[in-house]
């Protein structure tokens, strides 16, 4: 079965340095995998995507991911946080029925 | 981007009665619509898969005849949350489902307090 683990229920970073946020994936074949914030009571917002193509994905509000096989992993990443990058963030791999299974969220604080 | 209207966005209601949840894919026509749960702090739950024209499909432990769900057309999906009691007051999210290269598309979410 498809899954993925976000390893950490919380990441607290200042404002003007690198974030990361982690996601590993366990997948039968090719993984198809993506990034979503959520703000409060809102939907899911996406953010990028990971299909076939370059490890290194690029998405929106410079976020960025990369893919890595070896490791299993599809860590989110951001070079400067900003404050209002603090947010509900998930990760998910699709399914074969073309759900998306979802890991348990991380949440992002940037603190000024 | 294809865009997911979900309606309302927040709605109280008092316990026993039901409410209903639209989610309307607003320039696209989708034949599965995703319903999700979402409880305070955690993650999204699938709760069922509701398909145009035949009878949803609900996941393991999701109670079908409290959570009705209906694809009446290529272009609407609705929840209704029958007989509602507190402990059915979550957030809920529809989603169009991720194709080919494209990903899922959200609704807004729909808060629903029992009261």
């Amino acid at each position: 079965a498809q899954s993925v683990a976000q390893p950490e229920d919380q990441v607290n970073v200042a404002e003007g340095n690198p974030l990361t946020v982690k996601c590993t994936y366990s997948v039968s074949g090719n993984p198809y995998l993506f990034w979503y914030v959520q703000y409060p009571n809102r939907g899911l917002q996406f953010l990028l995507k990971y299909i076939t193509g370059d490890n290194l994905v690029k998405g929106s509000y410079g976020f960025e991911a990369e893919f890595n096989k070896s490791q299993t992993s599809f860590h989110l990443k951001k070079p400067s946080a900003l404050v209002s990058d603090s947010a509900l963030y998930f990760c998910a791999v699709r399914d074969g029925a073309d759900k998306l299974i979802f890991g348990t969220g991380t949440r992002l604080q940037v603190f000024p | 981007g294809a865009v997911v209207s979900q309606h309302p966005s927040r709605v109280i209601c008092k316990s026993g009665t039901s409410v209903k949840i639209e989610c309307r894919s607003l320039d696209f026509q989708a034949t599965t619509m995703f319903w999700y749960r979402q409880f305070p702090k955690q993650s999204l739950m699938l709760m069922a898969t509701s398909n145009e024209g035949s009878k949803a499909t609900y996941e393991q432990g999701v109670e079908k005849d409290k959570f009705l769900i209906n694809h009446a057309s290529l272009t609407l999906s609705t929840l209704t949350v029958t007989s509602a009691h507190p402990e059915d007051s979550s957030f809920y999210i529809c989603s169009a489902p991720s194709t080919g290269a494209h990903e899922a598309f959200f609704g807004q979410g729909t808060r629903l307090t029992v009261v």
